[in-house]
């Protein structure tokens, strides 16, 4: 089955960190770009990062830019987003989805809450 | 950044009868090279992820039903449920994938009259 299963949602304290990962099975994972799309609650969808098939090239949204880090293992078949020095602002579900050029394929999504 | 607005923010139709929903977006995202609009249209439910229904402006996602059209190039663009069924009340959002940061537009919820 083609899916993404996002991963490593949970409470966190502001200045915390969390690692999220998307597993992905059914497609060859290596062949496509990935990004990460999160929506806070009752609100739009915003783009956060991206990362191409082969790794070599990252893009952040300026709100996360130096504090979140996209990275891939294409041997595990997995995405991750490294997520430091969190904010309230940061709390959103995330979202792990596939690109071909448009985002054709998406995960169920991962909540992050960062509160006090 | 490209800005994405919707319009309306949220509309209410009958069964049976047409929905549109507008996309503007603040600069072209037509390609001239290859003469494509990187413009996708999205559906979501509650607790759902979205999905896809209309890439490239005009081409319908494999399985979506042929009563979602899109249409539109440039700047201005149209999605169009030409028959409304109940299963279509969701929350609709336009997104640009022209260039990064990748924007969306603040989503229509619709409703059914």
């Amino acid at each position: 089955e083609v899916q993404l299963v996002e991963s490593g949602g949970g409470l966190v304290q502001p200045g915390g960190s969390l690692r999220l990962s998307c597993a992905v099975s059914g497609f060859t994972f290596s062949s496509y770009w990935v990004h990460w799309v999160r929506q806070a609650p009752g609100k739009g969808l915003v783009w956060v990062a991206r990362i191409s098939n082969d790794a070599r090239t990252t893009t952040y949204a300026d709100s996360v830019k130096g504090r979140f880090t996209i990275s891939r293992d294409n041997a595990k078949n997995t995405l991750y987003l490294q997520m430091n020095s969190l904010r309230v602002e940061d709390t959103a579900v995330y979202f792990c989805t596939r690109a071909s050029g448009y985002f054709d394929l998406w995960g169920r999504g991962t909540l992050v809450t960062v509160s006090a | 950044d490209i800005v994405m607005t919707q319009s309306p923010d949220s509309l209410a139709v009958s069964l049976g009868e047409r929905a549109t929903i507008n996309c503007k977006s603040s600069q072209s995202v037509l390609y001239s090279s290859s003469n494509k609009n990187y413009l996708a249209w999205y559906q979501q439910k509650p607790g759902q992820p979205p999905k896809v229904l209309i890439n490239w402006a005009s081409t319908r996602e494999s399985g979506v039903p042929d009563r979602f059209s899109g249409s539109g190039s440039g700047t201005d663009f149209t999605l169009t449920i030409s028959s409304l069924q109940a299963e279509d009340v969701a929350v609709y959002y336009c997104e640009q994938y022209y260039t990064a940061p990748y924007t969306f537009g603040q989503g229509t919820k619709l409703e059914i009259k």
